[in-house]
């Protein structure tokens, strides 16, 4: 079976500008996760979805990151406007049932804000 | 908070030497214990895990023990090679639920021949 997909692999961009990550999770994986590792920090869990629906989010920085999965497939994260703080890997994750302990990761996007 | 504490690196080893990553975890109740791996250029990738107090997670040769008496989970392996190269991260989710991994801040092994 095809992994968990993200795109792009990298970007970079300048402060204030708006970058959509994208992730495409294992078929018929209901849970995806975001997650993000800032350089030299560990990585922090932004959110989660089941379906289309936000599960929780209490992970997610502030209001200019938002998360979406339009029909329960595919999510976006979008930054905007994009501050140097942001830049780091963001992770993208699915499993089939939340209470699986298993989650199936992707390569990652890399985020750079110059 | 739940947090995971993990040995900084970089760790060089040369080949065939033993290996330590030494994870210590602060948590309420009966957390999982994960160690996760990137590979050069990829995504993580569950290496091993134990879910219940002196559970022993093993894989590819790594093996780690859950010990609850010192809140530990460290990472062995008895003889690395130049393909074990890569970060390694310590996790734990609280009660079995893995919505909220708690991370360590990653440990970078480089094996040389």
């Amino acid at each position: 079976e095809a992994g968990v997909t993200q795109f792009p692999s990298h970007s970079v961009i300048e402060k204030g500008q708006t970058v959509t990550l994208r992730c495409d999770p294992i078929s018929g994986h209901d849970n995806l996760y975001w997650y993000r590792r800032v350089m030299g920090k560990e990585i922090k869990f932004l959110l989660h979805f089941v379906k289309e629906s936000k599960q929780d989010e209490s992970g997610m920085p502030n209001n200019r990151f938002l998360a979406e999965r339009t029909g329960g497939t595919y999510s976006t994260l979008k930054v905007q406007p994009a501050e140097l703080e942001d830049s780091g890997v963001y992770f993208c994750a699915s499993s089939q049932n939340s209470g699986a302990n298993v989650l199936t990761f992707g390569a990652g996007s890399r985020l750079t804000v110059l | 908070g739940d947090s995971v504490t993990q040995m900084e690196g970089p760790v060089t080893l040369s080949e065939e030497a033993f290996l330590t990553i030494n994870c210590t975890y602060t948590a309420t109740g009966y957390p999982s214990l994960f160690w996760y791996v990137q590979y050069p250029g990829e995504g993580l990738q569950l290496l091993l895990k134990a879910t219940k107090a002196d559970d022993k997670g093993s894989n590819k040769g790594f093996e780690a023990t859950y010990r609850k008496e010192t809140t530990s989970f460290h990472l062995e392996k008895g003889s690395v090679q130049v393909s074990d190269s890569a970060v390694y991260f310590c996790a734990l989710s609280s009660a079995g639920n893995n919505r909220k991994l708690i991370w360590g801040l990653g440990t970078s092994l480089a094996v040389n021949p």
